[in-house]
C-alpha cells in the first residue's frame, strides 16, 4: 500500500541552526512533491514544490531536495528562528491519476531560543 | 482576495444531528477539495470537485457523508446523522490547477465535535 512517512516525534532545534525534516514514501511514483506549513488552529500553507526532474529547490532560507531513487525528500530551514516553529507536512499526488494530494502526518518543529 | 472561507469555525453537536459545513473557494479556482484532519490519521482527502463536478469521492467514509458544489463559489459537506467518531477538523481547499503540482489554498478549517 502507499505510504508517506514523516518523523512523528517533535524535532527540537536551537535557534540559528539548520533544521532538517524528512519525508519518505513507498509505492508512489510522484511527478512532484510539495511541502506545507501548519500552525496550531490554522490551515496548511504552501511553501515549496519540487518536481521529479529537480534535485533541489530553494526559497529564501528554505531548501528542498528530492531523491526518487531513495524515495525521499529532505526539507531544510537554515538560520532557524523561533517563528519557524510549526508542523511541516509533505504531500504527494494521489495514485491512480487522481488530482488530490495525499499528505504525510507532519513533523512538529520547535526552534528554541 | 479573502482566501478560502469556511463556516462555521467551530461546531458542537450531539450524536445523530445533521451537520453542514460550508466553503467559499477563491474566485477563479477550478478545483475544490474537502479534507479531514485528526491526530490519528492526519489529513485525509474526502472528495474533490473540478468545475463544480465531483471527480473522486472515494475518500468519503460512509453514506452519512455527502458533498455538493451547486456553483463555482460555494460547496457544502454534510454529515447526517453525525457520530462521535466524526469529530475532527474539516478543511476546504481550492486550487487554480489541481493537476501537475498545483498548490492548494486551505481555509482555516471547521472544528467539529460530536458528543
Amino acid at each position: 500500500s502507499q505510504k508517506i512517512e514523516q518523523n512523528s516525534e517533535a524535532l527540537n532545534i536551537q535557534e540559528g541552526k539548520t533544521a532538517t525534516l524528512t519525508c519518505n514514501y513507498t509505492n508512489y511514483s510522484p511527478a512532484y512533491l510539495q511541502w506545507y506549513r501548519q500552525d496550531p488552529g490554522r490551515g496548511p500553507v504552501f511553501l515549496l514544490l519540487i518536481r521529479e526532474n529537480e534535485k533541489e529547490k530553494r526559497k529564501e532560507r528554505l531548501k528542498v531536495t528530492f531523491d526518487t531513487t531513495l524515495k525521499q525528500s529532505l526539507f531544510h530551514i537554515t538560520a532557524s528562528q523561533p517563528a519557524d516553529s510549526a508542523t511541516y507536512l509533505c504531500a504527494l499526488l494521489s495514485g491512480g491519476g487522481a488530482d488530490g494530494l495525499t499528505f504525510g502526518k507532519g513533523t512538529h518543529l520547535i526552534i528554541q531560543p | 482576495d479573502a482566501g478560502v472561507i469556511q463556516s462555521p469555525r467551530h461546531e458542537v453537536t450531539e450524536m445523530g444531528q445533521e451537520v453542514t459545513l460550508r466553503c467559499k473557494p477563491i474566485s477563479g479556482h477550478d478545483y475544490l477539495f474537502w479534507y479531514r484532519q485528526t491526530m490519528m490519521r492526519g489529513l485525509e482527502l474526502l472528495i474533490y470537485f473540478n468545475n463544480n463536478v465531483p471527480i473522486d469521492d472515494s475518500g468519503m467514509p460512509e453514506d452519512r457523508f455527502s458533498a455538493k458544489m451547486p456553483n463555482a463559489s460555494f460547496s457544502t459537506l454534510k454529515i447526517q446523522p453525525s457520530e462521535p467518531r466524526d469529530s475532527a477538523v474539516y478543511f476546504c481547499a481550492s486550487s487554480p490547477d489541481g493537476r501537475f503540482g498545483g498548490e492548494l489554498f486551505f481555509g482555516e478549517g471547521s472544528r467539529l465535535t460530536v458528543l
